[in-house]
């Protein structure tokens, strides 16, 4: 199983709500990040949170940690129909390499 | 200004043949990785490489060969290619080992296999 799984598996809102999409992992991570991909693109980083934080903010997304429950949140407010992607949560277990789930497909409805 | 870049985009081709992916970035990283992505979406590391040298080799079978001139390059070379490996491959860089900073990925290239 994977180590880091995003819920839901897909998304589908109008715009102007908010979106909230969860992360669980399984072992114990220095840091979690989270990436953005537009269908036929690559992935874009859009935040990271280290393993000794428990909330970021970076215009309108929220990143809330919550180590003890292994898992992360992220939420994006007032959605516009350009936020419809994939977005997925990667987690950095000291391996020297990012471990990423399978995503949580977003679509906004105009 | 493409900060990393693969070549091609898409390559379609027939089981048995050998291809090779490009993968150049311009960000004066020091490490750069081979991921696939298959048709579920699910995005797996395939190698890492920090200055040249080889860092990560997940389990990933002896037909795939990576190779790095420099540390700007990290090419990706397929042998016997099978249709399991029809995927999206995607080449990321960062800026150093250990912590994990930001990886920085490219366009990805589709590859095919018939």
């Amino acid at each position: 199983s994977q180590q880091g799984e995003e819920d839901p598996q897909a998304l589908s809102i109008q715009e102007g709500e908010n979106a909230t999409m969860n992360c669980s992992y399984k072992t114990s991570i220095n840091n979690l990040q989270w990436y953005r991909q537009n269908s036929g693109r690559g992935l874009v980083h859009l935040i990271l949170i280290r393993s000794n934080e428990r909330e970021k903010h970076s215009g309108r997304l929220r990143v809330t940690l919550d180590t003890s429950k292994k898992s992360s949140s992220l939420l994006i407010t007032a959605s516009r129909a350009a936020d419809t992607a994939s977005y997925f949560c990667a987690t950095d277990t000291g391996r020297r390499a990012l471990t990423f789930g399978s995503g949580t497909r977003l679509q906004v409805q105009p | 200004d493409t900060a990393v870049s693969q070549t091609p985009k898409y390559l379609v081709t027939q089981m048995g043949n050998d291809k090779s992916i490009k993968c150049e970035q311009n960000l004066g990283h020091d490490t750069m990785y081979w991921y696939k992505q298959d048709s579920k979406k699910f995005l797996k590391i395939m190698f890492s490489y920090n200055n040249k040298e080889l860092i990560i080799n997940e389990t990933v079978p002896n037909r795939f060969s990576p190779k790095s001139p420099d540390k700007a390059h990290l090419n990706l070379h397929i042998n016997s290619l099978e249709l399991g490996d029809s995927a999206v491959y995607f080449c990321a860089s960062s800026p150093a080992t250990g912590y994990q900073e930001t990886q920085y990925f490219g366009p990805g290239t589709r590859l095919l296999v018939l």
